[in-house]
């Protein structure tokens, strides 16, 4: 069964940083791309950040360009998000999504909330 | 501002048939598949159509998807109060270096 489990999120004061986890199962990690996208409170979906299968390729959301960087461990089935300089408006739950090239989005993680705020 | 349009809400009597509609632009929708996620409340995203009318197993046939040109479609057939959630469109964009977009949502409701 797949299954990506999100961690890490949490309380921050503004300007602070943070570092997402998403522990994937259930299939072979090292073959698929990753992404997060993350939903604001009471808001629609962002796409937040791509990563290919080897990461060799990424892409991030203008929003957050210069103060997000995405990577990954295939060795530990791990996705990550380092989160810097955070906003008030980074608040949002953050999800990590297989990406498979056909399917879309095919697998979602349960979230993690991260709050900026002093 | 969503990059991909969608309108707020959208609303049917069980049995009925809805359709929400996604418009985009020749970078994303026009040259790219169009995706659909369902959302139920309190939940984490689903895929609920792929590859613009492509349903993964174990999705209703009363869901299905369409496109053309620029613009996208979710069709709900046979409405159930079980269908009430938030639905979204995605298609990747070509423009700058790439990127996923989405739409900005619609809240679904069956009265």
């Amino acid at each position: 069964e797949v299954q990506l489990v999100e961690s890490g999120g949490g309380l921050v004061q503004p300007g602070g940083s943070l570092r997402l986890s998403c522990a994937a199962s259930g299939f072979t990690f090292s073959s698929y791309e990753m992404n997060w996208v993350r939903q604001a409170p009471g808001k629609g979906l962002e796409w937040v950040s791509y990563i290919s299968s080897s990461g060799s390729t990424i892409y991030y959301a203008d929003s957050v360009k210069g103060r997000f960087t995405i990577s990954r461990d295939n060795a530990k089935n791990s996705l990550y998000l380092q989160m810097n300089s955070l906003r008030a408006e980074d608040t949002a739950v953050y999800y990590c999504a297989r990406d498979s090239q056909y399917y879309g989005f095919d697998y979602w993680g349960q979230g993690t909330l991260v709050t900026v705020s002093s | 501002q969503s990059v991909l349009t969608q309108p707020p809400s959208a609303s049917g009597t069980p049995g009925q048939r809805v359709t929400i509609s996604c418009s985009g632009s020749s970078s994303n929708i026009g040259s790219n598949y169009v995706y659909w996620y369902q959302q139920l409340p309190g939940t984490a995203p689903k895929l609920l159509i792929y590859r613009n009318n492509q349903r993964p197993s174990g999705v209703p046939d009363r869901f299905s998807g369409s496109k053309s040109g620029t613009s996208a479609s979710l069709a709900i057939s046979g409405l159930r109060s079980e269908d009430e959630a938030d639905y979204y469109c995605a298609a990747w964009d070509d423009s700058l270096s790439g990127h996923w977009v989405f739409g900005g949502g619609t809240k679904l409701t069956v009265l």
